[in-house]
């Protein structure tokens, strides 16, 4: 979706080594989510905002963090990465809550080595 | 957020309607149903949403049952590019994503 750019979309690291990745959304949305994707276990959410600096912890939380400074850039933050961590990782993005439906990103495909 | 079950894997003949069922018998009173689909390792697509009424929209039409235990996704014309993993979720802020329903859409 042309209204949310997840950056970079590929990205080889090291074991050890912090790792940000980017979500920017242009659509003025004041919910944001990030979710990692593994075979096996589906979609999971990571952490999420409900407003500038106002930010929360989901199902799989350990071993990340988030910032959201502004209302359209949400980073997630891994600060020592590990190769459990290896995933595809989604940012989303809705206008409210209930009566809305989440717009997803491309994904970035993390991989530590 | 309420647990759904949904068929592992389905098939359809292009041209066919395609009707994903859902079930989701602990659903809460302010809980929708949301259909979101995804197509290989794109990310997720929305697709509909629901709180108690059927609803429709350019892509699928959503059957909701009365007592809202359970739900139907509508895809009238299942197209090749309709073939993708369905997921069904209930809920109201932080949504929970189940395996889905992989629907292959056939010639």
């Amino acid at each position: 979706d042309a209204g949310i750019t997840q950056s970079p979309r590929h990205k080889v690291t090291e074991t050890g080594t912090p790792v940000t990745l980017r979500c920017h959304q242009t659509e003025n949305h004041r919910y944001m989510y990030w979710y990692r994707q593994d075979p096996g276990h589906g979609l999971r959410l990571i952490h999420y905002s409900y407003g500038v600096k106002d930010t929360d912890k989901g199902e799989v939380s350990d071993g990340y963090s988030v910032s959201r400074s502004k209302t359209e850039d949400f980073l997630l933050t891994l600060e020592s990465a590990t190769s459990s961590q290896t995933s595809v990782y989604f940012c989303a993005t809705q206008g409210g809550i209930g009566n809305y439906g989440y717009t997803f990103g491309s994904g970035t495909r993390l991989t530590v080595v | 957020d309420a647990k759904t079950t949904q068929p592992p894997s389905m098939d359809c003949a292009e041209g066919r309607a395609a009707n994903l069922p859902c079930n989701h018998s602990t659903i809460s009173g302010n809980e929708y149903v949301y259909w979101y689909r995804q197509i290989h390792s794109q990310g997720p697509q929305y697709i509909i949403h629901g709180l108690k009424n059927n609803e429709t929209n350019e892509m699928a039409s959503l059957i909701i049952t009365e007592d809202r235990k359970s739900s139907t996704l509508i895809l009238p014309h299942a197209t090749l590019r309709d073939t993708a993993v369905y997921y069904c979720i209930v809920g109201y802020s932080t949504l929970t994503f189940g395996k889905g329903t992989m629907l292959l859409v056939s010639p």
